[in-house]
């Protein structure tokens, strides 16, 4: 089974950065997702880790350390349409995918 | 391109009722899955499929059954409602259940069980 912890709520300014942890604990991994999720709307695919380090992806970057059971997203040059959840998915080697509660980002202008 | 679609949007439905959720995908996707989102909570898995033919459960399946008898549609069923079972409901597809692929969301249904 899986333990996905990652941080209720967040808020940041607006062209600031901010930093999303999740830790996880598995018997398997098989990698991990980050997916946003604007309210009252369906979670949409940001990046995928299953190596150690960093993934950049323009404004968002995300990291993955499996000894530490530890990844993190970065967003970088914060802008309003970002408010939002972000949710951290584990798959085990069954390839099923488990979320963490998912993190609100509230972004002020 | 539709992607995935779901319906209905959102239904009200008596306690002791029946009711089937119904999935359509049209990228032809190998793999399809049901979730639950309940606040505080996240996404928790009801059922899966990997492969049309095949399905499979996951951590909450009490209460729901499924079909896979062709790649597109992935019906949900909830044979007798409980208001416990009151939740958004999306439904999601990958190209195949395992490496890089991502997970389609469909838009979601909302349940009301009273």
């Amino acid at each position: 089974g899986q333990n996905i912890d990652q941080p209720t709520e967040m808020t940041a300014t607006e062209g600031a950065i901010v930093q999303i942890n999740c830790t996880y604990q598995t018997s398997g991994f098989n990698g991990l997702f980050w997916y946003q999720q604007h309210a009252g709307e369906a979670p949409t695919f940001l990046s995928y880790n299953v190596l150690d380090g960093l993934e950049e992806k323009g404004r968002f970057s995300s990291f993955l350390s499996r000894s530490k059971g530890y990844s993190y997203l970065l967003l970088k040059e914060l802008q309003m349409k970002d408010s939002a959840s972000y949710l951290c998915a584990v798959r085990e080697s069954d390839y099923k995918l488990s979320f963490g509660a998912g993190t609100t980002v509230t972004v002020r202008a | 391109t539709a992607g995935i679609t779901q319906a209905p949007t959102s239904q009200i439905l008596a306690a002791g009722r029946s009711m089937t959720l119904r999935c359509t995908q049209d990228m032809r996707h190998n793999a399809m899955y049901w979730y639950r989102q309940d606040l505080g909570l996240g996404l928790r898995l009801i059922h899966y499929s990997n492969t049309a033919g095949t399905t499979g459960k996951g951590e909450v399946p009490d209460g729901y059954s499924v079909s896979r008898a062709n790649t597109d549609d992935f019906p949900l069923t909830l044979a007798s409602a409980v208001p416990s079972q009151t939740s958004v409901y999306f439904c999601a597809s990958s190209e195949v259940a395992g490496g890089s692929a991502e997970q389609y969301f469909g838009p979601g249904t909302r349940l009301t069980v009273t």
